[in-house]
């Protein structure tokens, strides 16, 4: 089975600074696609991001960029210009094209933007 | 509106008592999910369905059970609740397909379900 690791539990970020989550990821597979989702207090969960494994250029929304390292299994998620509202939990997701149903995700952080 | 409907909200119950949360789309996807949050372990998939009586396990299926009579909707059994299935739950829906830079791969959520099992 594939998996997808968060190892900071919880971060801080100064409100207009930047911030990078981390997220690695296990598979054998060449061909996939990788999420970021927000999870504000609201509990929705809010689709930020999203890459293919097969492009190599890193993907960008407005003030959310991903960094796609494919031979290092890696996809961070950096958050430029941080507002009040990106305080959230973040999960980094995977989805397995070969069994294309099914979806791994990490446990999450949490992301505090202070005033 | 597209949306992922999930009912209830909010549910409290005891040990043993039949529940069904409901999930239904409107936006015409083949693909539907069940996934449970608990805290540390993020989501893990529970069931997910390709299509109309096609289901299949996830990673946690053990106490539950769901079906997929029709398209839009796809309700999650627990047939005899414990304690341990006290979580978040999230239904998720989207169309199959890899294309290219299309919405195929995008999962939309309901807004999840509360349970708490005594």
């Amino acid at each position: 089975a594939q998996t997808v690791t968060q190892s900071q539990p919880e971060m801080s970020v100064q409100e207009a600074e930047t911030v990078t989550l981390s997220c690695t990821y296990d598979t054998s597979e060449s061909n996939y696609y990788l999420f970021w989702y927000k999870q504000p207090p609201s509990r929705q969960m809010i689709l930020v991001i999203r890459q293919e494994a097969y492009k190599q250029q890193n993907a960008t929304e407005n003030r959310f960029s991903v960094n796609f390292q494919k031979a290092a299994k890696s996809f961070s998620l950096k958050i430029s210009d941080s507002q009040l509202g990106d305080t959230a939990m973040y999960f980094c997701a995977f989805r397995d094209i070969y069994n294309f149903n099914k979806y791994y995700f990490g446990s999450g952080t949490k992301l505090n933007v202070k005033p | 509106e597209a949306q992922v409907t999930q009912n209830p909200r909010y549910l409290i119950t005891v040990t043993g008592k039949k529940l069904t949360v409901t999930c239904s789309q409107n936006m015409n996807h083949e693909y539907m999910s069940w996934y449970r949050q608990d805290p540390g372990l993020g989501l893990r998939q529970i069931y997910y369905s390709m299509n109309v009586e096609v289901t299949d396990k996830g990673d946690v299926p053990e106490g539950y059970k769901v079906s997929r009579k029709e398209k839009r909707n796809f309700p999650l059994i627990l047939e005899s609740p414990s304690p341990n299935q006290t979580s978040l739950y999230f239904c998720a829906s989207s169309f199959l397909g890899q294309g290219a830079g299309n919405v195929k791969n995008i999962q939309y959520f309901g807004a999840g379900t509360r349970l708490s099992v005594l």
